[in-house]
């Protein structure tokens, strides 16, 4: 596509429930990060992916959190047991391969509630 | 922990005059990017400068990178009540962006 796109664009859960967000990168783009953002602060990073792998998840904040991407293209971003605290925008961005220009999608809005 | 600090946190100025926001950071770099995010919205892509090179522009926009000092910066000229957004810089030192909580900019027109 034209561009990242991430769906669903909002989602409203309940606490303990189980969610999943995902991010169709631009064609060709190796690389693929998820990014949490609260209101009033940067983008605050998970994980990024290159090609399948995971290349470092080292910003996932409990196993609660979880992502793959199975053929090196779409990405999913699994929250289990959600908590209100997990209320953020999900970002998802994608690029050429590191050092490259990252270009975000507009992000998924989680509230839990 | 954010790597890059934008400075000031706020900024607000009349249309046609220039802005200019500042990030820090503390460790070695491959790259810098600056990003414009209006509210509610995903971030969209202003300039990359590498860790090589000093100074970027691309129309309004000029970016200045020093290394010894570990800072950068972004010059918007004539500034636009459009340019209204948040601003943030995003270093590049493991192959992941880290963000500073941004400087939000507003432009009365």
């Amino acid at each position: 596509g034209a561009g990242v796109s991430q769906t669903p664009s909002n989602k409203v859960t309940e606490k303990g429930k189980y969610v999943e967000l995902r991010c169709d990168p631009i064609s060709g783009h190796t690389a693929l990060y998820w990014y949490r953002q609260s209101l009033g602060q940067g983008p605050e990073f998970l994980i990024y992916f290159q090609g399948t792998g995971a290349a470092d998840d080292s910003g996932l904040p409990n196993d609660r959190f979880f992502a793959v991407r199975p053929e090196g293209s779409v990405s999913t971003l699994k929250i289990q047991r959600t908590e209100r605290g997990d209320s953020a925008v999900y970002l998802c961005a994608s690029s050429l391969g590191l050092g490259n220009t990252i270009y975000f999608g507009e992000g998924s809005w989680l509230t839990v509630v | 922990s954010q790597q890059g600090e934008e400075d000031p946190q706020a900024l607000s100025i009349q249309e046609g005059e220039n802005a200019t926001m500042n990030c820090s950071y503390k460790t070695s770099i491959n790259n810098l990017q600056w990003y414009r995010q209006n509210s509610g919205r995903g971030l969209v892509h202003l300039i990359l400068i590498r860790s090589n090179e000093r100074e970027k522009h691309s129309g309004r926009l000029r970016v200045t990178l020093d290394t010894s000092k570990k800072s950068s910066s972004l010059l918007i000229t004539a500034s636009r009540a459009a340019d209204t957004a948040s601003y943030f810089c995003a270093t590049d030192d493991t192959g992941k962006s880290t963000f500073g909580d941004g400087t939000t900019l507003t432009v009365k027109p």
